[in-house]
């Protein structure tokens, strides 16, 4: 059975540093492209970051650009997402995800939630 | 970027209606879009890939159709299972993008 549990959430300042993480299991995590995607408060999903299989391809949505970095442990079947510089708009329930092709999501972990705020 | 909108924003129906929610892209993305249903504290589900793929495990009930820049996701009969939000997403380029969500209510 496919699993992604997501950790590393919690309340941080404005402008502080969070990182989190994903632990996945039941499948080949080494031959899938992986992601983060995120949901705000009684909003909208939105997509963060991709990494591909090796971790040499990785695509940013514009507004976490030079702020958040996506990375992968193969060896240890986990995904990561360091968010530096963070902002109140960044709160959201933060998804780790598995693409089951080109691009799609087919397997999302519970969610974790990152509240900014003073 | 691709815009993706949904519309509506809200459906009010009543189980055994059908019903179609359309999404839009901006430009074309051949026939690389899904479809997600997310209930309230939930993670989104799989539906539709591909633009008209159904997603293993899902009832035949739903269905998607469309290429190009139009879409659509019909439930053919409304179940009660069925009330939630529906999510349409692009994947045909960086950054993937998702439609602003379609809730469909009693």
């Amino acid at each position: 059975e496919v699993q992604l549990v997501e950790s590393g959430g919690d309340l941080v300042q404005p402008g502080g540093s969070l990182r989190l993480s994903c632990a996945a299991s039941g499948f080949t995590f080494g031959i899938f492209w992986m992601n983060w995607v995120r949901q705000a408060p009684g909003k909208g999903l939105e997509w963060v970051a991709s990494i591909e299989q090796g971790g040499s391809e990785i695509h940013y949505v514009d507004s976490v650009k030079g702020r958040f970095t996506i990375s992968r442990d193969n060896a240890k079947n986990s995904l990561y997402l360091q968010m530096y510089s963070l902002r109140a708009e960044d709160t959201a329930v933060y998804y780790c995800a598995r693409s089951g092709g080109r691009g799609y999501v087919n397997y999302w972990g519970q969610g974790t939630l990152v509240t900014v705020s003073s | 970027d691709i815009q993706m909108t949904q519309s509506p924003s809200t459906l009010s129906a009543s189980v055994g209606d059908r019903v179609t929610i359309t999404c839009r892209a901006s430009q074309s993305i051949s026939y690389w879009l899904a479809w997600y249903q997310q209930k309230p504290g939930k993670a989104p589900k799989l539906l539709i890939y591909k633009a008209s793929s159904l997603e293993s495990g899902v009832p035949s009930r739903f269905s998607g159709s469309g290429s190009g820049t139009e879409f659509t996701l019909t439930i053919s009969s409304l179940q009660p299972d069925d009330f939630a939000t529906y999510y349409c997403q692009q994947y045909n380029s960086h950054p993937l993008t998702f439609g602003g969500g379609t809730k469909v209510e009693i």
